[in-house]
């Protein structure tokens, strides 16, 4: 069974780092694209980035509002998908969702085309 | 980027009737490679998004043939045959068809 477990989100100030973790298991993890979404309270959801598979570089694409801000890696040995946030705004106040890429891959770049599994989230409170 | 239109923001529906969620897209979907990326999520009360139809019509493993996606090109539907109390939350559209992902902004659906 395909399990996606966040970790690490809580109270930070503005400005300040985090990093949550996506803890996998159920399926071989080097295998997969990983991303980032996120929900602001009772907003509507947000894509924030992802990293391809060590096959394609583990390379890396962010969404406009994080870009230069956040950083996904991965470590393929501890099925862990992470997302490093730094300077962080109250804007940045949301859920965090990790998720699994789908089985569809531009083949050429390691671009994922879907994503089919869901973690439970991880709330991200920036305030002063 | 690509802006994503759901309709209607609300649908109140009878229990055993049909709903029917249209979504919009301000440009094509249809990838280079033939495919169109659109998904349907659905997210039921405090619970994350599940997968529900990807490439606008193939059912994700686990989900009841109630569900069903239809379209083309810019214009795409979610329709449940028969709603069901478990069915009610928000459903989300998306395209992952051309960087950034976007979604639409969402339809709840609920009980009369």
């Amino acid at each position: 069974e395909v399990q996606l477990v966040e970790s690490g989100g809580g109270l930070v100030k503005p400005g300040r780092s985090l990093r949550l973790s996506c803890t996998a298991s159920g399926f071989t993890f080097g295998d997969y694209a990983m991303s980032w979404f996120r929900q602001a309270p009772g907003k509507g959801l947000e894509w924030v980035g992802f990293i391809r598979s060590k096959a394609y570089g583990g390379t890396t694409e962010y969404a406009a509002s994080v870009k230069g801000r956040f950083t996904i890696s991965r470590d393929d040995s501890k099925s862990i998908a992470y997302l490093q946030m730094n300077s962080l705004k109250t804007e940045d106040t949301a859920v965090y969702y990790c998720t699994r890429a789908d089985g569809d891959y531009d083949i050429l770049t390691g671009t994922p085309f879907g994503f089919d599994y869901w973690g439970q989230g991880t709330l991200v409170t920036v305030s002063s | 980027d690509i802006v994503m239109t759901q309709t209607p923001l609300s649908s109140p529906v009878t229990l055993g009737q049909p709903a029917s969620i249209s979504c919009r897209s301000s440009q094509s979907l249809v990838h280079s490679d033939g495919n169109t990326y659109l998904s349907w999520l659905q997210q039921r009360p405090g619970q994350p998004p599940r997968l529900l139809i990807y490439k606008i019509s193939n059912r994700f493993s686990g989900v009841p043939d109630r569900f069903s996606g239809s379209g083309a090109g810019t214009d795409f539907t979610l329709k449940i045959s028969r709603v069901e109390a478990e069915d009610v939350g928000v459903y989300y559209c998306m395209q992952a068809t051309q960087f950034p992902f976007t979604f639409g902004g969402g339809t709840k659906v609920e009980i009369k």
